[in-house]
């Protein structure tokens, strides 16, 4: 089973600035990678597949990098509506299918 | 718009089986190469995975669970389903119904609102 672990468990930044979430895993997963965000009572949702393709409808602040086993999002200047826990999951060697533990992102 | 919707009880006895069902509306499901999934979180925890549905009625489950584990799809009522039996309370949890539409890989784009079953007697 492939291992994800984020870092750090919790990150407070200020409104307008940049946020960097780092994913690694415990082997290779190639660009298999995925993030999503969850905020309190909602459901997660898909903000980056193959590791730096943007989903549907997600803001351009949101990128994503890394291949094999680092990876990182970034918001490039964060909006009140981005504080919330943030999921990377690979899918290259499966099942199972793993997440990280998540990290959540606070106001400062 | 794709919408997912979980259904199922709130409350299942311990070692009995808990049953969910998603229904999917908003899309056609005949000829799509969609990913169905179930996913679970603990009150105040991460994700975990529970399985897979492809569309061509192939299953894959986590190996932790897979000896507990059934999910199955109906297209033509546009619904898949969940089944975990002998739950015990390590089994509460937020379960979300979730499908993947969009380019190959096993990742998830579409969710439902997830619903929380506690197992207690």
């Amino acid at each position: 089973e492939i291992v994800m672990t984020q870092s750090p468990a919790t990150l407070s930044v200020s409104p307008g600035e940049r946020a960097t979430l780092s994913c690694r895993a415990s082997q290779s997963v190639s660009t298999n990678l995925a993030w999503y965000q969850q905020k309190p009572g909602q459901a997660p949702r898909l903000l980056i597949y193959g590791a730096s393709t943007r989903a549907t409808g997600v803001p351009a602040r949101f990128s994503g990098s890394g291949s094999g086993t680092e990876f990182t999002l970034t918001i490039s200047s964060l909006q009140s509506e981005d504080f919330a826990v943030y999921y990377c999951q690979q899918y290259n060697n499966w099942p199972p299918i793993t997440f990280g533990q998540g990290t959540r992102l606070d106001i400062k | 718009q794709l919408h997912l919707q979980e259904s199922g009880p709130g409350l299942v006895t311990p070692s009995e089986t808990l049953s969910l069902t998603c229904t999917v509306s908003g899309v056609s499901l005949s000829g799509g190469r969609y990913y169905w999934g179930w996913i679970r979180q603990p009150p105040g925890k991460g994700l975990e995975w529970i399985g897979t549905i492809y569309y061509s009625g192939s299953t894959y489950y986590s190996p932790s669970l897979k000896s507990r584990v059934t999910i199955s799809v109906d297209t033509s009522k546009k619904q898949f389903s969940l089944k975990l039996s002998s739950v015990t309370a390590a089994d509460t949890a937020v379960y979300y119904c979730a499908l993947r539409v969009g380019p190959t890989g096993h990742y998830f784009d579409y969710w439902g609102q997830g619903t929380l079953v506690t197992v207690s007697s």
